[in-house]
């Protein structure tokens, strides 16, 4: 069964700690391992579309990487409007998403 | 702004109504999927239409329907409503079926009372 899990649930830094978001998963054939941004209230937001073990993306502070297995989300010198709950969702069966149960960022000041 | 349209933001309703979600995909996209997202199940996928076309299901409740019109916006039926239905609906779109992104919208808020 394709599966999707994200590490930790809560992440709780300082502006300018850098850290890592992990997802880890089990699809048969993967065809897009996909991040989102997700801010209360609101939805997601799209950031990064991985395709193959050893791809890597980066946006301003992000920089999202695959392995065969999981896949890492690098955040550098956060800051405080970085804070939002990080979704991570493979592809799995006609298309549908399989999304991990997010991980919940804080960035304190 | 993703350019995916949902409506209404809001929606409080009684138990054992009817209620319908709509959704305009963002242009140029023939693909839109349902999701549901509630604080202990997390998103989840419940149907997919691709160009008027069901294409997949997922966990959705024979108590819920959908349809895609010629216009290729969506509409997401909830009948029966039920205490445990309350949650934030998603509707995201996409060029294809293939491996493209998927966009989502704002959500509709639903709560049964």
């Amino acid at each position: 069964e394709d599966q999707v899990t994200q590490s930790p649930e809560a992440l709780r830094l300082q502006e300018g700690e850098s850290s890592s978001l992990n997802c880890s998963y089990t699809v048969s054939g993967l065809r897009g391992l996909f991040w989102y941004r997700q801010d209360p209230g609101k939805g997601p937001e799209f950031l990064f579309t991985l395709y193959s073990a050893g791809e890597e993306k980066e946006k301003e502070r992000l920089k999202a990487t695959l392995t065969k297995k999981e896949s890492f989300l690098h955040i550098t010198a956060p800051k405080p409007e970085d804070s939002a709950t990080y979704l991570c969702a493979v592809r799995g069966q006609g298309g549908k998403l399989i999304f991990g149960q997010g991980t919940e960022l804080s960035v304190k000041p | 702004d993703s350019g995916v349209t949902q409506t209404p933001k809001h929606l409080i309703t009684a138990t054992g109504q009817r209620v319908t979600l709509r959704c305009s995909p963002r242009s140029g996209d023939l693909s839109v999927y349902w999701y549901q997202q509630s604080l202990d199940q997390g998103l989840q996928f419940l149907i997919q239409y691709y160009n008027g076309e069901e294409r997949a299901k997922g966990n959705i409740l024979e108590r819920f329907s959908a349809q895609q019109f010629p216009d290729l916006h969506s509409e997401l039926n909830l009948s029966s409503l039920e205490l445990g239905d309350s949650a934030l609906y998603f509707c995201a779109s996409s060029v294809g079926t293939g491996e493209e992104t998927q966009y989502f919208g704002p959500g509709t808020r639903l709560l049964v009372l």
